[in-house]
């Protein structure tokens, strides 16, 4: 079974732009959650979408956005990136409660 | 708001000795735990999970947690540590829908 897949990998931007990342969950997995990754911060909730509705959201500014599609997909979007963006973002899917399995991550840089 | 703790920022073990990593978490009610591992270059990883019954989990990897509630704690403990057991170690707070709360995380470097 694939696992989590998360594209791109690696992405660098300025301050201002905007950035869209993409999550394909696992197969029959209809949850997917984001969270962000800092040294300083550490691992923060972003949002979890089921069924294509946000389901629940985390304590972030509006400039951070995702949505779901009807085959489980999931994108991410990021508006006027500032420098304190600059982190890896996780996602994962689950089947059950509290189970997630993680992707490898979108590194993004904010120069 | 749920908080988790790790008081161990960095661990440095040699191999074959026991590990015991301290995670407390704040929220009285139902709680469902857990423990994610990073390995170096890798994804998160669950390595175990509690959600009620017998307080004593094990997991893979030889790993175990023991949920006590009176101390509102769910430490990771491993009797003999590998090299191999090098990672970064996050306890984790079942919330609502899947959102995790997430410890600050501890890195656990295992000398060969």
């Amino acid at each position: 079974k694939a696992g989590v897949t998360q594209t791109p990998r690696y992405l660098i931007k300025t301050r201002g732009q905007q950035v869209t990342l993409s999550c394909s969950p696992i197969s029959g997995h209809r949850s997917v959650s984001w969270y962000q990754q800092t040294p300083g911060q550490g691992l923060q909730f972003l949002f979890e979408y089921f069924s294509e509705t946000q389901r629940n959201k985390g304590n972030f500014p509006g400039r951070f956005s995702g949505r779901q599609f009807s085959n489980s997909r999931s994108e991410m979007n990021v508006s006027t990136l500032e420098l304190g963006d600059s982190a890896l973002y996780l996602c994962a899917s689950s089947f059950a409660y509290g189970e997630l399995f993680f992707g490898e991550g979108s590194r993004l840089t904010v120069l | 708001a749920q908080s988790v703790s790790q008081h161990n920022h960095h661990v440095i073990l040699s191999e074959a000795a026991s590990l015991e990593l301290g995670c407390n978490y704040s929220y009285g009610g139902t709680v469902n735990l857990f423990w994610y591992v990073q390995y170096p270059g890798q994804h998160l990883q669950l390595l175990l999970k509690y959600f009620s019954g017998d307080p004593l989990v094990k997991g893979i990897k030889g790993f175990e947690a023991e949920f006590i509630k009176s101390k509102f704690s769910f430490n990771l403990r491993k009797p003999s540590v590998q090299w191999s057991d090098t990672a970064e170690y996050f306890c984790a707070e079942h919330n609502a829908g899947n959102m995790l709360t997430f410890g600050g995380g501890t890195r656990l470097m295992v000398k060969p």
